[in-house]
């Protein structure tokens, strides 16, 4: 257990609207993930933090914002949210050793995310 | 061509059964591999990871052939317990982790 939790769980939201996702963790990692899955897909990766104001875009990075204003609190934000937004988020923490990210990635139970 | 490949499975097996799963890679400069496993609507969950001369974890054994860019995992005497989908999961050009579609196992009674 990383000490991941992640808020809302499940979300049912229109199109058009803003959303934000909130990953907090309590074991003070660095680097911090958000995925997104879908059927057919592996987990694909849409933004990731190195610190503090420290981010970066992943593979599927449109449509999407992050903010990361204090260690453990990781938020993604929908702009202006579409049907194809609609997944499963997966937020995650990567153990150092060296002060280098091992790659061992552990992750937060998800956010259920629906957009009519 | 997706970096990480997998057969998606069903494999259907009963108890007691030896089973194996295989992945490829393209992305030659790999050097991080990882099986995980998902339980049915839960988060990913480290099941271990690969090194170059293979492991072993009680009854899964993980091996890695570069020169092919393929990974397995294999699971002896299956228990109903090992019902998941198996994630296979390789570093990219980033140091980003790549993650298979994963290969769903349902072990029968």
């Amino acid at each position: 257990d990383a000490g991941i939790t992640q808020s809302p769980r499940h979300k049912v939201t229109e199109t058009g609207t803003p959303v934000t996702l909130r990953c907090h963790q309590t074991e003070n990692h660095r680097y911090m993930y958000w995925y997104r899955q879908d059927p057919g897909h592996g987990l694909r990766l849409i933004h990731y933090s190195y610190g503090v104001k420290d981010t970066d875009k992943g593979e599927v990075s449109d449509g999407y914002s992050v903010s990361r204003s204090k260690t453990e609190d990781f938020l993604l934000t929908l702009e202006s949210a579409t049907s194809s937004q609609t997944s499963v988020y997966f937020c995650a923490i990567t153990r150092t050793s060296g002060g280098a990210a091992n790659n061992e990635q552990f992750f937060g139970p998800g956010t259920r995310l629906t957009v009519l | 061509r997706k970096e990480v490949e997998q057969d998606p499975g069903p494999f259907n097996v009963p108890e007691g059964a030896t089973v194996a799963f295989n992945c490829t890679y393209s992305n030659s400069a790999s050097q991080s591999f990882f099986w995980y496993r998902q339980d049915c609507r839960k988060e990913p969950k480290l099941l271990m990871s690969v090194y170059s001369s293979g492991n072993e974890d009680g009854r899964f054994t993980a091996q890695l052939n570069r020169a092919s860019q393929y990974i397995s995992l294999l699971i002896r005497d299956s228990k109903l317990s090992d019902s998941a989908t198996y994630l296979c999961v390789v570093n990219g050009n980033n140091n980003d982790m790549r993650f298979g579609a994963g290969t769903r196992l349902t072990v029968k009674p």
